[in-house]
């Protein structure tokens, strides 16, 4: 099956801009979470989707927002982008949320990088 | 905030021996344990989901513990291949909070021809 889609893969932004990523999960998953990297730090949590509502946040200001499509597609939407939003963005796709603990594969897109200059 | 800690940070292997590296996590609270795999370019690909205390898991020349008492999971892999040249994370899962998986910084492993 197709896996986890995420558009655009590169992009390039000014500070004071804002930027939405897209994120297709596998077909029939209805959960999607996103997560950034940054230089040197792990994965952090952004947020969670699961049929259209945001179940979580993470510990990041109101800039970063998203949503989720009834076909579970995914957009994730920062505004006034700071030099600091430089980042990988991966999507996380999987059937539901419990699947973090009943061994079911949680399987992640190829990230979106984005580099605010 | 969750911490979960990763060592070591990197590590150099030669071919066809066998290493281990180490995931530690919070005790308390305790929900699953991820490990992935993460190749350079590519998605991360998951290995294992540990849930209960003493599990051991296995796949292929890969095995990985848990420890959820003493917050601990090790990852093992047997007879190092250069294709098992990657970054292994692993992510603690606690029910609660944030509600998504508290990753480490990732043990980066180079295999060694």
């Amino acid at each position: 099956k197709a896996g986890v889609t995420q558009t655009p893969r590169y992009l390039i932004k000014t500070r004071g801009q804002q930027v939405t990523l897209s994120c297709s999960p596998i077909s029939g998953h209805r959960s999607v979470s996103w997560y950034q990297q940054t230089p040197g730090q792990g994965l952090q949590f952004l947020f969670e989707y699961f049929s259209e509502t945001q179940r979580n946040k993470g510990n990041f200001p109101g800039r970063f927002s998203g949503r989720q499509f009834s076909n579970s597609r995914s957009e994730m939407n920062v505004s006034t982008l700071e030099l600091g939003d430089s980042a990988l963005y991966l999507c996380a796709s999987s059937s539901t949320p419990s699947d973090r603990v009943t061994g079911n594969t949680i399987y992640f897109g190829e990230g979106s990088w984005l580099t605010v200059v | 905030i969750l911490n979960v800690e990763q060592s070591p940070q990197s590590l150099h292997v030669q071919e066809g021996d066998s290493t281990n590296f180490t995931c530690s996590f919070p005790s308390s609270n305790f929900y699953a344990l991820h490990w992935y795999r993460w190749e350079t370019a590519k998605s991360p690909e998951a290995l294992f989901v540990m849930t209960l205390n003493g599990d051991e898991k296995k796949k292929g020349r890969i095995s990985a513990t848990l420890n959820t008492k003493e917050g601990y999971s090790y990852l093992y892999i047997k007879g190092s291949q250069p294709e098992d040249s990657a970054t292994y994370l692993c992510a603690f899962y606690s029910g609660g909070g944030a509600d998504g998986l508290t990753f480490g910084k990732g043990t980066h492993l180079i295999i060694q021809p």
